[in-house]
């Protein structure tokens, strides 16, 4: 059974830092995963899907990585802002089902 | 074009009543999904369904929970009776591609704001 873990569970910075987030689970299996934004109230938006196959991917100051041999996966976030300050949360797919990890809370402090 | 819609927002029920919630997804969308996310967790799969047919339900407390999608669009999920335990965020999300095509990595989803549950 798939479990993913994310770490640290919250995190607060100043503006302006650059932060890393992680994510790891236990299953090398997976065909891609994903990282997701959550803001308070509001449904997940997808940020980046990683395929199995790639390295790492890119989305304007965000870039997040896979290793899938360790079993881990980063999402850095490049010059923090105010307004990155949301749960992130990352999913491995398995197939026909994305197991998710708890979640970080990041607030970014002006 | 539009989102997942998903109604209540909130819901606050006494334990051992029941409570239904509606999903309308993405138009053409193919494939629907509900998750149970508690707070301070990760969603969690309840049911997938594609079409109007179950891919999997592993994880739905059956003795409770039931859901159905008829005529492979709108789809309801219900609880009866509810349980302190299931406070939580339900929410729906769609995918374009049938749950087949998921393994080509390429599938997105789209999820709804999600209908807040307190059972007291």
């Amino acid at each position: 059974k798939q479990e993913v873990t994310q770490i640290p569970a919250a995190l607060s910075v100043p503006e302006g830092e650059n932060l890393v987030l992680n994510c790891s689970f236990t299953d090398s299996a997976i065909y891609n995963l994903q990282w997701f934004r959550q803001d308070p109230g509001k449904g997940l938006t997808s940020l980046l899907l990683i395929q199995s196959s790639q390295r790492e991917q890119t989305s304007g100051r965000l870039n997040a990585s896979l290793d899938k041999s360790s079993g881990r996966s980063t999402l850095y976030i490049a010059a923090s802002q105010p307004g990155d300050s949301a749960t992130y949360l990352c999913a491995a797919n398995a197939g026909n089902m994305l197991t998710f990890g708890g979640g970080t809370r990041l607030m970014v402090k002006p | 074009e539009a989102g997942v819609a998903q109604s209540p927002r909130y819901k606050i029920i006494e334990k051992r009543q029941s409570v239904a919630f509606w999903c309308n997804p993405i138009s053409g969308h193919a494939t629907l999904y509900w998750y149970q996310q508690i707070l301070g967790q990760g969603p969690k799969l309840l049911i997938q369904f594609q079409n109007n047919g179950v891919v999997d339900d592993s994880q739905l407390p059956k003795d409770r929970f039931s859901a159905e999608r008829l005529k492979g669009v709108d789809s309801t999920l219900k609880i009866q009776p509810a349980k302190l335990e299931d406070s939580a965020v339900y929410l729906c999300a769609s995918s374009l591609l049938a749950s087949i095509e998921l393994y080509s990595g390429a599938n997105v989803l789209t999820f709804g704001a999600g209908s807040r549950l307190t059972v007291l």
